[in-house]
């Protein structure tokens, strides 16, 4: 079963307005973390955001905050007042805890969800 | 300037070449990791170094061979490649392997090409 789903493969925003970017993942730990990347189109993957699942207050970074709906299993992105810089992939991740102490924190990402903002 | 630095950024080679990929991070982390992002799949997770011992190989073929000398540094050594090995490579590294909230840090990556 997939264990991060982007259910929007492409979304677009007019510069300086909002955005909010999907993510629902899937795990049966209690202990996880969610993560949002972005990637320009060089490649490289930047780190956004995290939002640990016994945080209780949604995490924000400059103008990135993390919707987490913990019942629901979601963790969407917004983007607040979108930047022509912002338009790059973004992916949704999400690091479980321990799977017998042999999970050693590897990442498991989404699809991703092309993201263009318009002047 | 990213403190995951990957070498070289574009590589183009024959199927039976053989080539490296050569990462290094300035972070002081102790766990090093090798991904691989195909087109249209998600990125898949290929090894895991953790104080300089593999400690995950996610069914990697073996012409895929990883080294990590030191903590500071991973190469992924390439032979015999196939074209649909064709892809880009991410370097990554956090502070520790446990615990969910370390974050990992990614490289530019490497865009490889088989030809």
């Amino acid at each position: 079963a997939q264990k991060i789903t982007q259910t929007q493969p492409g979304m677009f925003v007019q510069e300086k307005e909002a955005v909010t970017l999907d993510c629902t993942y899937d795990t049966s730990d209690q202990s996880y973390g969610l993560f949002w990347y972005k990637q320009p189109s060089s490649g490289e993957m930047i780190f956004l955001i995290y939002q640990g699942s016994y945080d209780e207050q949604n995490a924000t970074e400059g103008r990135y905050s993390l919707n987490f709906q913990k019942a629901r299993k979601s963790a969407n992105l917004v983007i607040s007042a979108s930047q022509l810089g912002d338009s790059a992939m973004y992916f949704c991740a999400m690091r479980e805890n321990n799977a017998g102490g042999t999970s050693y924190g590897k990442l498991t990402f989404g699809q991703g969800t092309i993201l263009t903002v318009h002047p | 300037e990213t403190g995951v630095t990957q070498t070289p950024r574009h590589l183009v080679m024959g199927m039976t070449n053989k080539k490296s990929l050569k990462c290094e991070q300035h972070l002081g982390h102790n766990a090093m990791y090798w991904y691989k992002q195909s087109a249209k799949k998600p990125l898949e997770l290929m090894f895991v170094y953790n104080f300089k011992e593999q400690t995950e190989n996610n069914s990697v073929p073996s012409r895929f061979s990883p080294e990590c000398p030191n903590s500071s540094h991973l190469f992924l050594h390439l032979h015999t490649l196939q074209p649909e090995d064709s892809a880009l490579y991410l370097c990554a590294s956090s502070q520790g392997n446990r615990g969910s909230g370390n974050t990992i840090y990614f490289g530019e990556g490497s865009w490889l090409t088989v030809v």
